[in-house]
């Protein structure tokens, strides 16, 4: 039982430079999200997808891009890295409707 | 006004001790409220799920929804070491979005 699976766990970037974090659930959910965690400021949501071909922004996808060409993945993209978005990522899913969220363990992302 | 909000702590507590965590939120349309724990280095995975008011029980925890005064509790009877973790409380009004607390640390100490 996989459930979700992220890559890479940890990477480290140069300014400008740019990376696609992965994201893959077994899960058969419809429903994927990518959070980003920061000290003391809980997850927030970046991004989100509610079927293959669907994607909708949440609350800082500034930065950001995402693309959803099956149900089992949800990449996620960072065009030009800044220091700012130092910070772990987390893809989650979720069933239908009211479901919970189910995480994998997250990629630590350094920019310098 | 955050929608959700949790004491940071970090929260010490003695091996054995009885646990009592607390997120206060805003917005009377939530009715779903999770629990989750998340060890260092790892994701937040699911503790707790309750729908609407009331107290449910698993284990050694208790999740506890009082709506009307806006606070949701969980509850650690005789803590463990392997419990020293990050608590996040989680709640939505329905569909997907889901607001998360900022997270209580625990210590549990042997």
């Amino acid at each position: 039982n996989a459930g979700v699976t992220q890559t890479p766990k940890f990477r480290i970037l140069k300014i400008g430079q740019s990376m696609t974090l992965q994201c893959a659930q077994d899960m058969n959910h419809n429903y994927m999200y990518w959070y980003r965690q920061d000290p003391g400021m809980g997850l927030k949501l970046i991004y989100y997808s509610v079927g293959a071909g669907i994607t909708d922004k949440g609350e800082v996808p500034n930065g950001y891009n995402v693309s959803r060409s099956t149900t089992e993945d949800f990449p996620l993209r960072l065009e030009l890295a800044a220091p700012s978005q130092t910070s772990v990522y987390f893809c989650a899913s979720s069933g239908q409707g009211d479901s919970p969220l189910h995480f994998g363990n997250g990629t630590r992302l350094t920019v310098t | 006004q955050k929608e959700v909000e949790q004491d940071p702590g970090p929260l010490s507590v003695p091996e054995g001790a009885i646990v009592s965590l607390n997120c206060t939120y805003s917005n009377s349309a939530f009715q779903y409220f999770m629990w989750y724990r998340q060890y260092s280095r790892k994701g937040p995975e699911l503790l707790m799920y309750t729908y609407s008011s009331g107290n449910k029980e698993d284990g050694r925890f208790t999740a506890q929804v009082d709506k009307s005064s806006k606070y949701i509790s969980l509850f650690i009877r005789d803590s463990q070491p392997s419990d020293s973790a990050t608590y996040l409380c989680a709640m939505k009004a329905g569909g997907f979005k889901t607001i998360f607390g900022a997270g209580t640390r625990l210590f549990v100490k042997a």
